[in-house]
């Protein structure tokens, strides 16, 4: 069964310091990695995917993530943080004969100023 | 990115009534579109996938008989919460995938429905 893990509920960064939000994942055969984000009481926005290809992805908003096959993970990052960063982050993930996403329990990111 | 439009973003309604809530693919046609319910603070767990022109198929634990979908046409597909409870209270988001085999889902803005 597919299965994404955000082991951490809230991150705290300071504006203009490295953010990094972790994602691990356990799916059969190669995945689709996702990353979203959802303001509050909106549907969520899609930030960057990872298909096949490079493992860095670059994505909206000058955010980036890294697939890391060994480790099987899919950590969200952006070199400087914004207090308009501040939301509620989904890591996502299917497998390619698969059809909707199943969903981490997603990570509350707050930055300050 | 394509646009999914969800309609109403929010509704309140009195128990035992019925709402629907709506999906649309704005741009693209969408052979499957997905309901998700989300809990306050908590990740969205997929109710179903709708198929155009066929029966849903439900996840586990969902109740076909309480929430009803409709998925009639490639840009529409409908999510209906029968006899409501406030126990049905949440934010549900829709998504939708074009046909062809996209790989990537687009979500409307959600529904949130509080039952009084």
């Amino acid at each position: 069964a597919q299965s994404v893990a955000q082991p951490e509920d809230q991150v705290n960064v300071a504006e203009g310091n490295p953010l990094t939000v972790k994602c691990t994942y356990s799916v059969s055969g190669n995945p689709y990695l996702f990353w979203y984000v959802q303001y509050p009481n909106r549907g969520l926005q899609f930030l960057l995917k990872y298909i096949t290809g490079d493992n860095l992805v670059k994505g909206s908003y000058g955010f980036e993530a890294e697939f890391n096959k060994s480790q099987t993970s899919f950590h969200l990052k952006k070199p400087s943080a914004l207090v308009s960063d501040s939301a509620l982050y989904f890591c996502a993930v299917r497998d390619q004969a698969g059809t909707a996403l199943i969903f981490g329990k997603g990570t509350t990111l707050s930055v300050s100023s | 990115g394509a646009v999914v439009s969800q309609h109403p973003s929010r509704v309140i309604c009195k128990s035992g009534t019925s709402v629907k809530i709506e999906c649309r693919s704005l741009d693209f046609q969408a052979t499957t579109m997905f309901w998700y319910r989300q809990f306050p603070k908590q990740s969205l767990m997929l109710m179903a996938t709708s198929n155009e022109g066929s029966k849903a198929t439900y996840e586990q634990g969902v109740e076909k008989d309480k929430f009803l979908i409709n998925h009639a046409s490639l840009t529409l597909s409908t999510l209906t919460v029968t006899s409501a409870h406030p126990e049905d209270s949440s934010f549900y988001i829709c998504s939708a995938r074009e046909s062809g085999g996209a790989i990537e889902a687009f979500f409307g803005q959600g529904t949130r429905l509080t039952v009084v």
